[in-house]
Parts: structure tokens; sequence; C-alpha cells
């Protein structure tokens, strides 16, 4: 079936230690991002890739880290300097061109939480 | 900063009725909007797309767009206890990229 997955599902880390949450999507779609989402709050942008090997930040992109190495992987890496990196994160992908450009489809979520 | 506002909520409604989901924009050259439904704990998920002025219809959900007041609604006909979640409004920037920006959604309860 096609879709997204990330993984893991849950994880828990110690101050200091970072992370790295995993996406990856089968659906030939050309953009990737991850949106951090906090309790009661909407999405917000962390990074993007409309391209391999090319990325860009979004608001809130301090502390975080990512790659494009592969049309179908954007991993997303939690850095200790993330001062507050309990949160939901979501990975979503969209194709750039044709009838349904910017509809963007989610993988499940990573529920990040610090000990 | 562009922005989308959407009431928080929550909106409570008896089983049955009509729910009236509500969304602004700042980007006045925005062309694409979007809502999607998220239930507690669970990614979001799209249930409709909008384009153009006027009425889009898919089942029970019509969406409302108004480009000149910069305002996109949803509309949930015969309002049923599953359709309790927090409706996200999306804008798609009109730009280059075309970032979605998301409103803070609002929440819905339907009271069987």
């Amino acid at each position: 079936d096609g879709g997204i997955t990330q993984s893991p599902k849950y994880l828990f880390r110690k101050e200091g230690q970072n992370v790295t949450l995993s996406c990856e999507q089968n659906l030939n779609h050309d953009a990737m991002y991850w949106y951090r989402q906090d309790p009661g709050q909407g999405l917000r942008l962390i990074y993007y890739s409309q391209i391999v090997n090319d990325f860009q930040k979004g608001d809130i992109a301090e502390g975080y880290s990512v790659s494009r190495e592969k049309k179908e992987s954007f991993p997303l890496t939690v850095t200790s300097a993330q001062k507050n990196p309990t949160a939901f994160y979501l990975c979503a992908s969209t194709l750039l061109s044709g009838s349904n450009t910017g509809e963007l489809f989610f993988g499940e979520g990573s529920r990040l939480t610090v000990l | 900063q562009k922005e989308v506002e959407q009431n928080s909520g929550p909106l409570s409604v008896p089983e049955g009725a009509i729910a009236s989901l509500n969304c602004t924009y700042s980007d006045r050259g925005s062309q694409s909007f979007f809502w999607y439904r998220q239930y507690s704990g669970k990614s979001p998920e799209l249930i409709m797309s909008i384009y153009s002025n006027g009425d889009k219809e898919d089942g029970r959900f019509t969406a409302q767009l108004n480009k000149a007041s910069q305002y996109v609604s949803l509309l949930i006909r015969d309002s049923q206890p599953s359709d309790s979640a927090t409706y996200l409004c999306a804008v798609r920037e009109n730009n280059q990229g075309g970032k979605l920006i998301f409103g803070q959604g609002t929440e819905l309860s339907v009271k069987p």
C-alpha cells in the first residue's frame, strides 16, 4: 500500500541526547515536510524539501537538522540544542505538479518525550 | 508573517445539526485551501480542498471560499458523534514552494 511511514511512534529521550525520527514515503511525491504540534496548537513547520539534496528551514528550524539523500526519505534529527523538544512530530509529503498540487498527506506521527 | 486564523472552540452541536467552521487568512494571493480533520492523538487527514470561489460539496461536507473576503469555511451537515475532532484549516502560500500554513484548529464536539 502507498503511504508515509514514520518511526518510531513513541520515543523517550534524555536531555542532551540527539534523536533521529524516520520518514519514508512510497507515493513518489516530490516534496516532504516536517511539522511539530504541541498540545492544543496547530502545526508549525520545521523543515521542508522539494528536491533531493536540497531543503529549506521552516518557521522553527533551530535545534533540528534534516537530510534528503533519497526522494523517498526525509529523516529529522532533534538535537540537544532544541530546548523544548517534547512534542508530536508529523512528516508529510505532496506532489508539486498536477491537479492535486499542495494536498499534504501525513504519516501517523512520532511522539517524542524528553525525560 | 502570513497567518491563518480559526476559532479554537470548542464548538458543540447536537447530533443531526449543521456544524459551521470558519477560517480567515492574511495572504491575499493564496490560491489553494484545505480542511483537515484530526482525531485526538492521531495525524491530520485531508477531507476537502478548494481552489475556486464558491461552494464545493463532498457528501456531508461543503467547503466555501470567498477570496475577496479572505474567508474559507467548512459546513458539516447531519453531524454525527464520529465527526467530533479538531478541524484544521490550511492555506497554501502563493509563492515558489507554496508551503501550507495551518490555523490552530477548531475543536468540534457533536453531542448524541
